[in-house]
């Protein structure tokens, strides 16, 4: 079956050090990757997509994200965190035909 | 540009009442609709989805119900609330067949059933 892990339910980083959330998934088929991250009481906005080519690939407010097709991995980094970036961050996946399948969320604190 | 809204963004309503969430999208045709509820601590738990008007896919069963009036209209409805659906609901959209574009999320319906 489809599935999506984001093995961290709850990180807590310091305000300039640098940040990353696991993301793994089992899917037979290329999935189409996302990471979204949602603040307190808010939608979910789309920070960056994995579908083609290159496999590290930038988002919005300085994220990236590295495919790694060995691992089954779509890793979400920040270099350096800021206090805005505390929130609930979730990997997705998409493939052909399916709806999305979300992972559990990782809900990301940052200390001044 | 697409948006999409939803409302209302809080609402509180006694066990045994009915509900109605509204969500509707602009500047697109023929969207896919989602329903989407979070728990408190949860995650992202899809309830229904909709690929065109009066289709409905249900994905677990629900003291909730969901229809599609009109192309870009979806509405989540229960005729009794129970304790247990309270939650945080979102609406998000997506384009047919268009995998590689993702969803669309609005911004969500705070329900606390008391």
């Amino acid at each position: 079956a489809q599935s999506v892990t984001q093995p961290d339910i709850h990180i807590t980083v310091s305000e300039g050090a640098s940040l990353e959330l696991r993301c793994n998934y089992s899917y037979g088929a290329t999935p189409y990757l996302f990471w979204y991250v949602q603040s307190p009481g808010q939608g979910l906005q789309l920070l960056l997509k994995y579908f083609s080519g290159d496999t590290l690939v930038q988002g919005i407010k300085g994220f990236e994200a590295e495919f790694k097709r060995s691992q089954s991995s779509f890793n979400l980094r920040k270099p350096s965190v800021h206090w805005s970036d505390a929130a609930e961050y979730f990997c997705a996946v998409s493939t052909y035909g399916q709806n999305f399948v979300f992972g559990p969320g990782t809900r990301l604190s940052v200390l001044p | 540009s697409q948006t999409i809204h939803q409302w209302p963004a809080t609402l509180v309503q006694p066990v045994g009442s009915p509900l109605s969430l509204e969500c509707t999208v602009e500047g697109t045709s023929n969207p896919n609709l989602y329903w989407y509820r979070q728990a408190a601590g949860r995650g992202l738990q899809l309830l229904f989805y909709s690929v065109g008007i009066g289709q409905i896919s249900s994905e677990v069963p629900q003291n909730l119900s969901a229809s599609r009036p009109q192309d870009r209209q979806f509405i989540l409805s229960s005729k009794k609330l129970l304790l247990s659906d309270s939650g945080f609901y979102l609406c998000a959209w997506s384009v047919p067949g268009a995998f590689s574009y993702g969803y669309t999320f609005g911004s969500g319906t705070r329900l606390t059933v008391v």
